[in-house]
């Protein structure tokens, strides 16, 4: 079946510095994928809508110099978390749409980001 | 705005026993209603949806009914298993839209 796959699984980075997260759609091509995030013991909450070729499209709220969102192609998008802070410790999970009509979204694993 | 409140866990079951898993939601206009499921070391898979009321969804013995008059959507399944081990998400949005409202997520634990 269809398969998103997010990377890395988990990461510890320090205040001030970036960090990268992949997800690949592996054996489907998705002209749109989702960036969410969930705090423990709270919802996934969408932070951002990510379209191939073009700029993302962010939720109210969600800083779109902080979160920085590539979309290059058909099979990868990444979340790029700048001069991290503790406060953006979370679990980060993308989810993506196979382009074909009538597909489900496929979600990632998650990234567990720890901001020392 | 949509919300959705999700019974809180994590919820510990025998083996082969009846499982509820309660959800309710707030949202304008008709939404679709999903339950997602979250397998250890796996990504959210979606287990089943109801797009209008009274309609019940259903898959791997798992069951749930859009109820309007109650806005909820619970889930349930008459006998689980230890596979069934799993975090469960209720989310209410629009079909074949990818903004999603999420509940909090239910961990389920299954004893042998």
């Amino acid at each position: 079946g269809a398969v998103v796959s997010q990377h890395p699984s988990w990461v510890i980075c320090k205040s001030g510095t970036s960090v990268k997260i992949e997800c690949r759609s592996l054996d489907f091509q998705a002209t749109t994928m989702f960036w969410y995030r969930q705090f423990p013991k709270q919802s996934l909450m969408l932070m951002a809508t990510s379209n191939e070729g073009s700029k993302a499209t962010y939720e109210q709220g969600v800083e779109k110099d902080k979160f920085l969102i590539n979309h290059a192609s058909l099979t990868l998008s990444t979340l790029t978390v700048t001069s991290a802070h503790p406060e953006d410790s979370s679990f980060y999970i993308c989810s993506a749409r196979d382009q074909r009509e009538n597909s489900p979204l496929h979600f990632g694993n998650g990234t567990r980001l720890t901001v020392t | 705005g949509n919300s959705v409140t999700q019974m809180e866990g994590p919820v510990t079951l025998s083996e082969e026993a009846f499982l509820t898993i309660n959800c309710t939601y707030t949202a304008t206009g008709y939404p679709s209603l999903f339950w997602y499921v979250q397998y250890p070391g796996e990504g959210l898979q979606l287990l089943l949806k109801a797009t209008k009321a009274d309609d019940k969804g259903s898959n791997k013995g798992f069951e749930a009914t859009y109820r309007k008059e109650t806005t909820s959507f619970h889930l349930e399944k008459g006998s689980v298993q230890v596979s069934d081990s799993a975090v469960y998400f209720c989310a209410l949005g629009r079909f074949g839209n990818e903004k999603l409202t999420f509940g909090t997520g239910t961990r389920l634990t299954i004893i042998p």
